[in-house]
């Protein structure tokens, strides 16, 4: 079963507009994180936000926000005021206990496009 | 944060050869992690390596494919071994942050094609 879970293969948003890209997750650990990274064309993988399974805000980074709703563990990644820059594609991960450590399993990943 | 660098940054190689990945990260880390993503494809985790033990490999990945070396908190290494058409892919070594609350931070990436 998909341990990270996101349902949008492709996503459209206008300039200036905001967009939600789902994620939905699947652990019974109670202790685990969650992830978004941005990977533009050139391949980098930039990291945007991180919520943790004991927060109880939302977390927010300048445009990005996450929607984090536990008790459905979902996970959704909010861009507000979209810019053309935010072309790319994003992913999901949680961070998860394993073995006496820990590793990140990741989504299957949105490809954001921004139109003009 | 970290600053992660990775040698190559990209190889064509032909089958059956071997090629040796390395990261080189500008502080001492306990962890490091290799994935690897193929073309249009998400991250999969190859293995993770601790300083002075064995890497632990993920179900699918075996050490006479992936050998990892890891002699000191700073360097790693990982070679693709006999490569297919079907290695072809981007590897790529990432590092924990210092705190609970840290993300992990990238390598910028190896693009191997394998010929």
């Amino acid at each position: 079963a998909q341990k990270i879970t996101q349902t949008q293969p492709g996503m459209f948003v206008q300039e200036k507009e905001a967009v939600t890209l789902d994620c939905t997750y699947d652990t019974s650990d109670q202790s685990y994180g969650l992830f978004w990274y941005k990977q533009p064309s050139s391949g980098e993988m930039i990291f945007l936000i991180y919520q943790g399974s004991y927060d109880e805000q939302n977390a927010t980074e300048g445009r990005y926000s996450l929607n984090f709703q536990k008790a459905r563990k979902s996970a959704n990644l909010v861009i507000s005021a979209s810019q053309l820059g935010d072309s790319a594609m994003y992913f999901c991960a949680m961070r998860e206990p394993t073995s006496g450590t820990y590793k990140y399993i990741f989504g299957t990943g949105t490809r954001l496009k921004v139109l003009a | 944060s970290a600053v992660i660098s990775q040698k190559p940054s990209r190889d064509i190689c032909q089958r059956g050869t071997s090629l040796t990945i390395q990261c080189q990260v500008d502080s001492q880390v306990t962890m490091m992690f290799w994935y690897r993503q193929q073309p249009g494809q998400s991250l999969t985790l190859i293995a993770t390596a601790n300083q002075g033990s064995e890497a632990t490999y993920e179900s699918g990945f075996v050490i006479d494919k992936f050998p990892i070396s890891r002699p000191n908190l700073t360097f790693s290494t990982l070679t693709v071994s006999n490569m297919s058409p079907e290695d072809s892919s981007i590897y790529l070594c990432s590092v924990d942050g210092t705190a609970s609350t840290d993300t992990q931070y990238f390598g910028p990436g190896t693009r191997l094609t394998v010929l």
